[in-house]
């Protein structure tokens, strides 16, 4: 079935350190993925996406990785900001068109 | 540019009442998608609409749950009767096209407080 999944729920780390959330999928049938960030009292916003046919895809101090052989993704962030401290979802698009979000890393940057 | 926009930010009103979100998509965008957010079931899929028809209902929890489309700027979802646990936060989103690859962007939530 669908289901998206992130092996913790919360994540503490120092400012200046890379972070490294991760999130588990069940349909390896998904193709297409999206992270979110959600900061307290706002919608979520949209990261970065990256696709099946990609192992890993930059963005601006943000990189996702795929690896399709045992269904995981996870999004790192470089050199965390106080700024980065939110929950962060991934979400997978399928085929009928329906964002299926996963449950949520809450990411605390210490300073 | 403006982004979705949805009202009421916040509405605390009493069990049995009738409750109406309001939501105004991105100018252009075809996809609509209300979503619920609770603490104990995470960012649940309601609803969603393409190009104002309604696709796919069925996380809508139950009949009390209705949502209409009436045109491409204008989405309402209503609570009738409402109960305590429809409180939760509902999002609005929209999205440029039909394609599931286009970026899905999401108003700041309706906060629904039942008491």
């Amino acid at each position: 079935g669908e289901s998206v999944g992130l092996h913790l729920p919360t994540l503490s780390v120092q400012e200046g350190d890379n972070s490294i959330i991760n999130c588990a999928y069940s349909n390896s049938a998904s193709d297409y993925f999206i992270w979110y960030k959600q900061e307290s009292g706002k919608g979520p916003q949209f990261i970065i996406d990256i696709r099946s046919n990609m192992d890993k895809r930059q963005g601006q101090r943000v990189t996702v990785l795929l690896n399709k052989t045992v269904k995981h993704l996870s999004l790192q962030i470089a050199a965390t900001q106080p700024g980065d401290s939110a929950v962060y979802f991934c979400a997978e698009t399928n085929q009928g068109g329906k964002l299926i979000f996963g449950q949520g890393t809450e990411l605390s940057v210490k300073p | 540019d403006a982004g979705v926009i949805q009202s009421p930010r916040h509405e605390v009103t009493e069990m049995g009442q009738e409750v109406t979100l309001r939501c105004k998509p991105i100018s252009g965008h075809n996809s609509l998608f209300w979503y619920r957010q609770t603490m104990m079931r995470g960012l649940e899929l309601l609803i969603y609409f393409n190009n104002n028809v309604p696709i796919d209902d069925s996380g809508m929890p139950e009949d009390r749950f209705s949502a209409k489309m009436p045109n491409a700027s204008f989405s309402t979802l209503k609570i009738q009767p409402s109960e305590p646990r429809d409180s939760a936060v509902y999002f609005c989103a929209s999205r440029a096209g039909v394609g599931r690859r286009n970026t899905i962007y999401f108003g700041e939530g309706s906060w629904l407080t039942v008491v």
